[in-house]
């Protein structure tokens, strides 16, 4: 089964500074990823997919990027609002590995 | 508007039986495969189980495998998971998402919390 790796587990940044996530998988899955954020006591929400096309509603300061092994969620100027644990998901077949998660906080 | 609300959960001692519901309304539900995906406490997020829109194809997580079984009724708008031979580890909240064939899940219900102790 191909296997997802984010990093950072964790990560503290300063409001308005860029954050990059980034998740790697053990085998190419094209462009098959999604990122989702999940706040605190929340419900997951997807933020994008097929790697880089941000769903309709989510802010501009998300973007993703990447394809194959090696993708990259970024978040230009991080808002209190951000604070949550982001996980990337493949979904070009099963399973449909999600990564560990990486949780952002304030600093 | 989309919904998927899970209902079913509770508490269940080791070895026993549960049956998890996700009622889906406010879109065509035989156009979406369903995943359930869970969240242990303090954990990350894991895949499940899948069944296609038609419900003729379905996968398992290995952790579930021969234990679980997904099912799902268009007529009626709903999705099941059968869970059989519970174990501690089981104990998680359950989440029913769709999705579009080879697409994200754009939509996730509020959960259902399956709680595996003596």
């Amino acid at each position: 089964d191909i296997q997802m790796t984010q990093s950072p587990s964790s990560l503290s940044a300063s409001v308005g500074d860029r954050v990059t996530i980034t998740c790697r998988a053990s085998q190419g899955i094209s462009n098959y990823l999604a990122w989702y954020q999940q706040k605190p006591g929340k419900v997951p929400k997807l933020l994008i997919s097929a790697a880089s096309i941000l769903r309709s509603g989510v802010p501009s300061r998300f973007s993703g990027s990447g394809s194959g092994t090696d993708f990259t969620l970024t978040i230009n100027s991080l808002q209190p609002e951000d604070v949550a644990t982001y996980y990337c998901q493949k979904y070009n077949s099963a399973p449909w590995t999600f990564g560990q998660g990486t949780k952002v906080e304030i600093k | 508007q989309v919904q998927l609300v899970e209902s079913g959960g509770g508490l269940v001692k080791p070895g026993g039986s549960l049956r998890l519901s996700c009622a889906a309304s406010g879109f065509t539900f035989s156009d979406y495969y369903i995943n359930w995906i869970r969240q242990a406490p303090g954990k990350g997020l894991e895949w499940v189980s899948y069944i296609s829109s038609s419900g003729s194809y379905t996968n398992y997580a290995d952790s579930v495998k021969g234990r679980f079984t997904i099912s799902r009724d268009n007529a009626k708008s709903s999705l099941y998971l059968q869970m059989n031979g519970l174990r501690a580890e089981d104990t998680a909240v359950y989440y029913c998402a769709r999705g579009l064939e080879a697409s994200a899940n754009d939509y996730w219900g509020q959960g259902t919390l399956v709680t595996v102790s003596s």
